[in-house]
């Protein structure tokens, strides 16, 4: 049983597309986090949410807390957007992290 | 401001051995996180150290052991390597533990 889920798995997009990746989690949390993670390894953190909505250039992340669901747009995509983008939870008891698996994009110029 | 560091950036050892790896925090960050990740399972949290005490811990056996230091650097060691071992090791630091996080470039490790 996964504690985060993130959906799609892979998406591929064309260059200018809006795109939505979705997450939701089932244990009780303190934060939600969408963190970028370029090939080669390198993580980046996008967003740290606990409730309401994060605006960061074309970025956008919503989270509801009742529903425990968080949506993660890119809008205006562009190929340098294409990255795997991971959901993350910090659990309200022992302040453990769960991961989602992931969404691999890809966007096409 | 410098990021976070993580030392080696590679490494290759074979099963049995030990290995430990480093963890240079931002300046001023006294939290700082462990993970694994690997294709199979994806990212893990393995600890959480803040001011030299292991505040948080993942599922991981106890072959998986870390500590910090005064100035919030960290160490990870693994003992007994396993072929399954191998992974992206990433930290990551916080001023709190409640904020933001940082990653490192993370550690690639092999095991043979």
């Amino acid at each position: 049983k996964n504690e985060v889920e993130q959906s799609p798995q892979n998406l591929t997009a064309q260059e200018g597309e809006f795109i939505t990746i979705n997450c939701s989690y089932s244990v009780g949390i303190s934060a939600l986090h969408w963190l970028q993670q370029h090939p080669g390894g390198g993580i980046v953190s996008l967003f740290m949410l606990s409730s309401g909505k994060k605006k960061h250039g074309r970025l956008i992340a919503t989270i509801n807390i009742q529903e425990k669901h968080s949506s993660l747009h890119i809008t205006a995509s562009h190929p340098r957007d294409s990255a795997v983008y991971i959901c993350a939870v910090t659990a309200n008891t022992g302040n453990q992290f769960y991961f989602g698996t992931g969404t691999s994009l890809t966007v096409i110029p | 401001k410098a990021g976070v560091t993580q030392t080696p950036r590679y490494l290759i050892k074979t099963r049995g051995q030990q290995v430990t790896l480093s963890c240079s925090p931002i300046s001023g960050h006294r939290s700082v996180s462990w993970y694994q990740q690997t294709p199979g399972q994806g990212l893990q949290f393995l600890f959480e150290y803040f001011s030299e005490t292991q505040r948080n811990k993942g599922n991981f056996p106890g072959r998986f052991s870390g500590r910090q230091f005064s100035n919030s650097r960290s160490e990870m060691n693994v003992s007994t390597l396993e072929l399954g071992d191998s992974a992206l090791y990433l930290c990551a630091s916080s001023f709190s533990g409640s904020e933001t996080q940082y990653f490192g470039p993370g550690t690639r490790l092999l095991v043979l």
